[in-house]
């Protein structure tokens, strides 16, 4: 149990498109939703958190308006990276915490982005 | 500030114990996890202490001292497949309500025949 899935686990996009990603928790409800950006090499790095129904709640530095977060239902979240840019490229994960287990944060496989 | 310092590396061999410590610096408190993060794969879920003392999970065990602000992974009978990123996370309370974690830099484990 307790599976996350992400679409597409890899992108290729040209600078400028926008760029969405699915994340969807199969076997349980998701209260909160969370997304992450990774570097090669390097730590998580939280982005922002999404509560079903309610608007997310962005970390400090992160663009509201260039990485929009849709929190639609309680098994889905997108993110949608909007005008993307080279720099954008990055390992983008989501993890899902249910009703159930609140002490456990289940990831989804990432999406690699690569923008160019 | 926050932070979690982990070391960066370790290196050990097959059958062997390894610790990886975790200290860490948070404005709030909820609970340390460890996770495991395999090369170009996401996360997966070890171990969550929210109080103080000694969980095991089969051959990974996680210990934690809130006055100490420490925390460490013990994994045992080290295989191969061990070999990996693990991180340190803590739980703390979002200024605008809810959890969020916040990641150590990751310990990349190395594990020799």
């Amino acid at each position: 149990g307790a599976v996350v899935s992400q679409h597409p686990s890899r992108v290729i996009c040209k600078s400028g498109t926008s760029v969405k990603i699915e994340c969807r928790s199969l076997d349980f409800q998701a209260t909160t939703m969370f997304w992450y950006r990774q570097f090669p090499k390097q730590s998580l790095m939280l982005m922002a958190t999404s509560n079903e129904g309610s608007k997310a709640t962005y970390e400090q530095g992160v663009e509201k308006d260039k990485f929009l977060i849709n929190h639609a239902s309680l098994t889905l979240s997108t993110l949608t990276v909007t005008s993307a840019h080279p720099e954008d490229s990055s390992f983008y994960i989501c993890s899902a915490m249910g009703e159930v287990s609140t002490d456990t944060q289940y990831f989804g496989p990432g999406t690699r982005l690569t923008v160019l | 500030g926050q932070s979690l310092e982990q070391p960066s590396e370790v290196t050990a061999v097959e059958g062997a114990i390894v610790q990886i410590n975790c200290t860490y610096q948070t404005s709030g408190f909820y609970g340390l996890s460890w996770y495991q993060q395999h090369d170009g794969g996401a996360p997966t879920f070890l171990s969550y202490n929210a109080l103080d003392g000694l969980e095991e999970t089969g051959r990974f065990s996680s210990f934690l001292s809130r006055s100490d602000s420490y925390g460490y992974l013990l994994l045992q009978e080290l295989q191969m497949k061990d070999s990996a990123s693990y991180f340190c996370a803590v739980r703390d309370w979002a200024p605008t309500g809810g959890f969020k974690t916040i990641f150590g830099a990751g310990t990349r484990l190395f594990v020799k025949a």
